[in-house]
Parts: structure tokens; sequence; C-alpha cells
């Protein structure tokens, strides 16, 4: 079975400074999806950034960026230029990508608190 | 871009009776809806996976007959707690999968049963 582990309970950083949170991952499989997905207090999930396995190029959106490796089974979410706004909980989640790809569950990690501070 | 209207957004019940969360998809078609209970500053725990026209895959510990999901139609799936108790309070959170391949969620159910 597959298992997601994010082994920071909290981060704190700087408002416009940047942060790494960390993901690690356990699979069989060669085929899946990535997800990091941001839970702000109105705890309404968001979804950041997205990574498909057999994409060696890492998924970029604006301030955030993933270092996905794919042989070390790590999935990384950097974001920069912290803003207020991006304090929140942040699951890493994972997704079988055989079969049909509307029918995929999504298996999360613990979850990271990320602080920003003024 | 899709949309996923949860309600209701809070519900306060007493213990012993049955509680109904909904979830409609707006703008598509959810063929497949997925139900999460979530703990106070804890990870989404996957309860079951619902197909329209078909019963529910329930997960590992989930107990079916106090959780009742319905999907009947491609726009609404609904989840039942049935003879609620105080342990049942929780965060409740649908998610439907998307043509897109994604995630939509909806804002979510705080149950709170005294």
């Amino acid at each position: 079975a597959q298992t997601v582990t994010q082994s920071q309970p909290e981060m704190s950083v700087q408002e416009a400074e940047t942060v790494t949170l960390s993901c690690t991952y356990d699979t069989s499989e060669s085929d899946y999806y990535l997800f990091w997905y941001k839970q702000p207090p109105s705890r309404q999930m968001i979804l950041v950034i997205r990574q498909e396995a057999y994409k060696q190029q890492n998924a970029t959106e604006n301030r955030f960026s993933v270092n996905f490796q794919k042989a070390a089974k790590s999935f990384s979410l950097k974001i920069s230029d912290s803003q207020l706004g991006d304090a929140a909980m942040y699951f890493c989640a994972y997704r079988t990508g055989t079969g049909s790809s509307n029918t995929g569950k999504l298996i999360f990690g613990q979850g990271t608190t990320l602080q920003v501070k003024p | 871009g899709a949309v996923v209207s949860q309600h209701p957004s809070w519900v306060i019940c007493k213990s012993g009776t049955s509680v109904k969360i909904e979830c409609r998809s707006l703008d598509f078609q959810a063929t497949t809806m997925f139900w999460y209970r979530q703990f106070p500053k804890q990870s989404l725990m996957l309860m079951a996976t619902s197909n329209e026209g078909s019963k529910a895959t329930y997960e590992q510990g989930v107990e079916k007959d106090k959780f009742l999901i319905n999907h009947a139609s491609l726009t609404l799936s609904t989840l039942t707690v049935t003879s609620a108790h105080p342990e049942d309070s929780s965060f409740y959170i649908c998610s439907a999968s998307t043509w897109r391949g994604g995630y939509t969620f909806g804002s979510g159910t705080r149950l709170t049963v005294v």
C-alpha cells in the first residue's frame, strides 16, 4: 500500500523569505500523481501544485515549486517570497496513475502547519 | 471552474439522531465522490468512495451502517451519520474527481453531537 509521510508537523518562515516543506512517499508503482494542497483556517482545500510522475521537469506555479526526486521518492514544496496569506496547513498527497484517471483516491500525508511571521 | 457545494457548513445535533450532509457538483458531473473525515490539526482520512448508481466502497474500519453514503445522481452525493454520538463529532469533507484528473473539494461540514 502507498504511504505519504510529512515529517515536519510545524514550520515557520519570515515574510518574504523562502521555505521548503518536505514530503516522502512509498510506492511500487511507476505511474502516479503527486499533489500539494493548502488548507487555510477556513478549512477549504486548495490545490497548490500537481506533478505527474512521468514528467521529469519539476512543476512550478508562480511562487510555488516542487523538487521531485522520483528515485528517492521525495516531493518537497518550495514557497518563495512567503506572504502572510501562505499561512496554512499543507498536505502532500499521492494518487495512483493506473486505471481511470477519475477514480483514483488521494492518500494524504500528516500535514505541515506553516506559520508566516511578519 | 469545477465547484462542489457542501451543506450544511456546520450542524449541531443531539446524540442518537441522524444527520445528512449533501455535496453537489454545480457545473460538472461527478462520477466519483470521496468522503473524508478530519480531526483538528490532523490529516484527511478517507472514509469511502462512491460512484454514481452503485454502492459505496468503504475504507477498512469505517462502519457502513453508521455512515450511509448515497450517490443517486451525477451531481449529488450524500453522507448520513446515523444514530450520531459525541465521538462522531468531526469535520467531514467531500471531494469530487473532475474530468481534468483533478479533485474539487467541498467546503466541509463541522458536525457537533451533544
